[in-house]
């Protein structure tokens, strides 16, 4: 069965600093979809990176990259030059197949300090 | 792009009581849909999802349930709610390029 796993519960990150959240995923399926979304104490989902299995080049949206290595089956965020409005919870997500399913992971917390 | 109204913003219901959220979607035509429960501090648990009307997949076998009657409604439904049903619901729906899911405002929902 298809899964998603985000190792890594909490982090805190200076602000300025570059922070790397990990994301590994596990399919069969030769054509399937990644994404991050950052989620603030509000509740809101906000996109932030899209990368295609098929893609061949790295996604990028501003601060935000996405390390895909697809035969590691991994897909982490790196966001560089963190601010204090980046802290909030993070999730990866994967559709695959018929792109039917969306199926998150279980987030990681990120606190950015001062 | 796509919009998604989902409402109430909150609602506190009494165990027992009957429960209808609503989602519908702007922007697009024969979307796939989702309805996602978040308990607190914890991650979006996916419950339905519909790939058009009238086909609902149920991931977790619960006291809830999805119905589809219009390609851009999603609607969770509940005859009897449980405390453990209490948590934060939201709708998504994947966009037209599936390089995009968007979601509703989201509805806290507290059995008491």
């Amino acid at each position: 069965a298809q899964k998603i796993t985000q190792t890594q519960p909490g982090m805190f990150v200076q602000e300025k600093e570059a922070v790397t959240l990990d994301c590994t995923y596990d399919t069969s399926d030769q054509s399937y979809g990644l994404f991050w979304y950052k989620q603030p104490s509000s509740g809101e989902m906000i996109f932030l990176i899209y990368q295609g299995s098929y893609d061949e080049q790295n996604a990028t949206e501003g601060r935000y990259s996405l390390n895909f290595q697809k035969a590691r089956k991994s897909a982490n965020l790196v966001i560089s030059a963190s601010q204090l409005g980046d802290s909030a919870m993070y999730f990866c997500a994967m559709t695959w197949g018929s792109w039917g399913k969306l199926q998150f992971g279980a987030g990681t917390q990120v606190v950015v300090t001062p | 792009s796509q919009t998604i109204h989902q409402w109430p913003a909150t609602l506190v219901q009494p165990v027992g009581s009957p429960l209808s959220l609503e989602c519908t979607v702007e922007g697009t035509s024969n979307p796939n849909l989702y309805w996602y429960r978040q308990a607190a501090g914890r991650g979006l648990q996916l419950l339905f999802y519909s790939v058009g009307i009238g086909q609902i997949s149920s991931e977790v076998p619960q006291n809830l349930s999805a119905s589809r009657p219009q390609d851009r409604q999603f609607i969770l439904s509940s005859k009897k709610l449980l405390l453990s049903d209490s948590g934060f619901y939201l709708c998504a729906c994947l966009g037209h390029r599936n390089t995009e899911a968007f979601f509703g405002q989201g509805t806290r929902l507290t059995v008491v």
